[in-house]
């Protein structure tokens, strides 16, 4: 089955950048979502079709994508932005939604 | 607005079945998909399948197939989500989501969650 990897944990300072890794086979002929999920809360879609994002999410969230790996990009970073976040794709082959494995961002 | 509201909390015993509902509002039900994630205590999400209301079509995640059954009422807006012998592993918070009918689209609404307990 396919396999979305993305690191645990990642920590950042308030101001800086957090940039989160997805990797995934062939993951550059795939769309790629994220989302961000809060402390108990439901996720939340920030980023669409690799780099779309959707209405209200702040233009210091982008998405990108080169390779084998999908990167989110969250700019001068705050403290509300601390959450875990996950990338995701439709794997076609197998016709199964596929999470990653999910990022904590914590900002110190 | 879209709004998904899920059903409350649910505890139950190993070896039984449990049903979580889904009521949709502020758009068209018919005319997206409506998935189920599911995610364990301090875990990842994880897929369950997703139904289409427009024709009953469903698609359910390899690991769940043969305990889970996706079904969609178009008179009343509602999905169900049923999970039948239940263990220990099947505790964490259930999720019901709306996406387009596009095979790559992304999930653009979520349920509330509904919490679903198994113990002996």
């Amino acid at each position: 089955s396919y396999v979305l990897t993305q690191p645990p944990s990642l920590a950042v300072a308030p101001g800086k950048t957090a940039t989160i890794i997805c990797g995934g086979n062939d993951i550059g002929s795939q769309r790629v979502h994220w989302y961000q999920q809060k402390a108990g809360q439901a996720p939340v879609l920030v980023i669409s079709y690799d780099s779309d994002r959707p209405s209200g999410i702040p233009d210091r969230i982008s998405g990108s994508k080169s390779g084998n790996t999908a990167t989110l990009t969250i700019s001068r970073v705050e403290a509300g932005d601390e959450a875990d976040y996950y990338c995701q794709v439709w794997d076609l082959d197998s016709e199964h939604y596929v999470f990653g494995t999910g990022t904590k961002v914590t900002v110190l | 607005q879209v709004l998904l509201a899920q059903s409350g909390v649910e505890m139950t015993k190993p070896g039984a079945s449990v049903r979580v509902s889904c009521k949709a509002s502020g758009y068209t039900f018919v005319s997206y998909a409506v998935i189920w994630v599911r995610q364990a205590p301090g875990q990842g999400l994880e897929w369950m399948g997703w139904i289409s209301p427009y024709n009953g079509d469903t698609i359910y995640a390899q690991k769940m197939q043969g305990r889970v059954s996706l079904t969609a009422d178009k008179l009343t807006g509602s999905a169900f989500m049923d999970l039948r012998n239940l263990t220990s592993d099947d505790t964490g918070v259930y999720y019901c989501a709306r996406k387009d009918y596009g095979s790559g689209s992304p999930v653009d609404y979520w349920g509330q969650g509904t919490l679903v307990t198994v113990f002996s």
